[in-house]
């Protein structure tokens, strides 16, 4: 079945460091790819999206870049903020998969910036 | 602010009690999907509406059930809880069950039902 792999937190940044949170999925179609955030106390947000091969999502200074050949979805950010601070989930659907178009999560990676 | 309202936004209760959750969808959303956040089990998907019909379960326990209404709000009715239960409860929409091109899958979450089992 899907699957989506995310890289162990916490990561630990100071303000301004640049990030990387890495995310490998594994789909039998042709999945679209979310990051959503989630910040202390709050839902789920979603920051960005990408549908196809080969599409960016960005959003606040947010990239991730659908790569079909290494079946990734890594998120960065070039200057991260106190704000920033939050678990980060990545997660596809497969929406041509039948009429199940569920979200199948990665186990979420927690962000803390320091000043 | 996502257009998915939940409520209620905490609820806690005993062991052995019955308990229902309601979502509203964004406006002009068909699907409703269901989700449970867990310490020990992390994201897991519980069920799909489309339109008022169940289009899916997921891991989703027997003592667990949900329906969608004509307004196309929803309800996910939670009995015999264990403690085990104890978790958050997201409710999601999205356009129809593929939205189409751009929207291929994308859903809107509303901030959740945090439940407590004592």
């Amino acid at each position: 079945g899907d699957s989506v792999t995310q890289m162990e937190g916490p990561v630990t940044l100071s303000e301004e460091a640049f990030l990387t949170i890495n995310c490998t999925y594994t789909a039998t179609g042709y999945p679209s790819l979310f990051w959503y955030v989630q910040y202390p106390g709050e839902g789920l947000q979603l920051l960005l999206k990408a549908t196809k091969a080969d599409d960016k999502g960005s959003n606040k200074g947010f990239e991730a870049t659908y790569r079909k050949e290494t079946t990734s979805f890594h998120l960065e950010k070039g200057s991260v903020q106190v704000s920033d601070s939050a678990v980060y989930f990545c997660a596809l659907s497969d929406p041509d998969g039948g009429t199940a178009s569920k979200l199948t999560f990665g186990t979420g990676t927690r962000l803390q910036v320091t000043l | 602010d996502s257009g998915v309202t939940q409520t209620p936004k905490h609820l806690i209760t005993a062991t052995g009690q019955r308990v229902t959750l309601r979502c509203s969808p964004r406006s002009g959303d068909l699907s409703v999907y269901w989700y449970q956040q867990s310490l020990d089990q992390g994201l897991q998907f519980l069920i799909h509406y489309y339109n008022g019909e169940e289009r899916a379960k997921g891991n989703i326990l027997e003592r667990f059930s949900a329906q969608q209404f004509p307004d196309l709000h929803s309800e996910l009715n939670l009995s015999s809880l264990e403690l085990g239960d104890s978790a958050l409860y997201f409710c999601a929409s999205s356009v129809g069950l593929a939205g189409g091109p751009r929207a291929r899958g994308t859903q809107y979450f509303g901030p959740g039902t945090r439940l407590t089992v004592l």
